[in-house]
């Protein structure tokens, strides 16, 4: 299965500032998926990208608050925008898996994102 | 849409010992897969056993297995033999066709 390096592993913002989130994957993989985990919640789906194309939002999360960036198929950043102290989260990135959906998703390390 | 439910917060488990964690879930779609991961404390997402719908074989990863009920829309996860290292959080999902659908969630802590 693919490895996933996500960074920073970990930042203390100021809010109103932006955080951009790396997720470098040691494979060609066509779908990448970014998460936001709450403090002591689950795993929320932010949104799907594809390389070549825009990504897709869930409900309830915008481009403009999360811009997402996927030049290649190894390679996607979030960035979280104005950022406020209700954005403190681990983010997390995901992918498919080039062996397709049943072998897995493969997780990044996270970022915990601590917003002052 | 999909649903997970997790009706277990929390649970422990003496260490050697065995445990069960419960998932159901809710789909009208036939063909879709179905995961346990494990989160520690570092936060890495770890994928500790699949399944596929189609299959009625439960699926089994060394001390772990599940007991997979179409019928009955469950998949819960037997960890055998418990370790001081399983102690994590663990997340049942859904994987159909749209996006993977995570429960909210059991701590299980192991006692020494």
């Amino acid at each position: 299965s693919a490895v996933i390096s996500q960074k920073p592993s970990r930042d203390i913002c100021q809010r109103g500032t932006s955080l951009t989130i790396q997720c470098q994957v040691d494979s060609q993989v066509t779908m990448m998926f970014w998460y936001r985990q709450q403090p002591g919640q689950s795993l929320t789906l932010i949104a799907t990208a594809n390389q070549g194309s825009e990504a897709t939002y869930e409900s309830g999360f915008v481009i403009d608050k999360f811009p997402i960036s996927r030049p290649n198929l190894t390679f996607s950043t979030l960035t979280v925008s104005n950022m406020s102290p209700e954005d403190s989260s681990i983010y997390l990135c995901s992918d498919e898996g080039a062996e397709g959906a049943f072998y897995g998703y493969t997780f990044g390390s996270g970022t915990r994102l601590t917003v002052v | 849409a999909q649903t997970v439910t997790q009706s277990q917060p929390e649970m422990s488990v003496q260490e050697a010992e065995t445990v069960t964690l419960s998932c159901t879930y809710d789909t009208s779609e036939s063909d879709y897969y179905l995961f346990w991961y494990k989160q520690p404390p570092s936060r890495q997402m770890i994928l500790v056993i699949r399944q596929e719908a189609y299959k009625q074989q439960n699926a089994t990863e060394n001390r772990f297995s599940v007991n997979f009920q179409k019928a009955a829309k469950s998949f819960s996860l037997k960890i055998s033999d418990s370790q001081l290292g399983d102690a994590a959080m663990y997340f049942c999902a859904y994987g159909g066709s749209e996006k993977l659908v995570f429960g909210k969630g059991t701590k299980l802590t192991v006692n020494p």
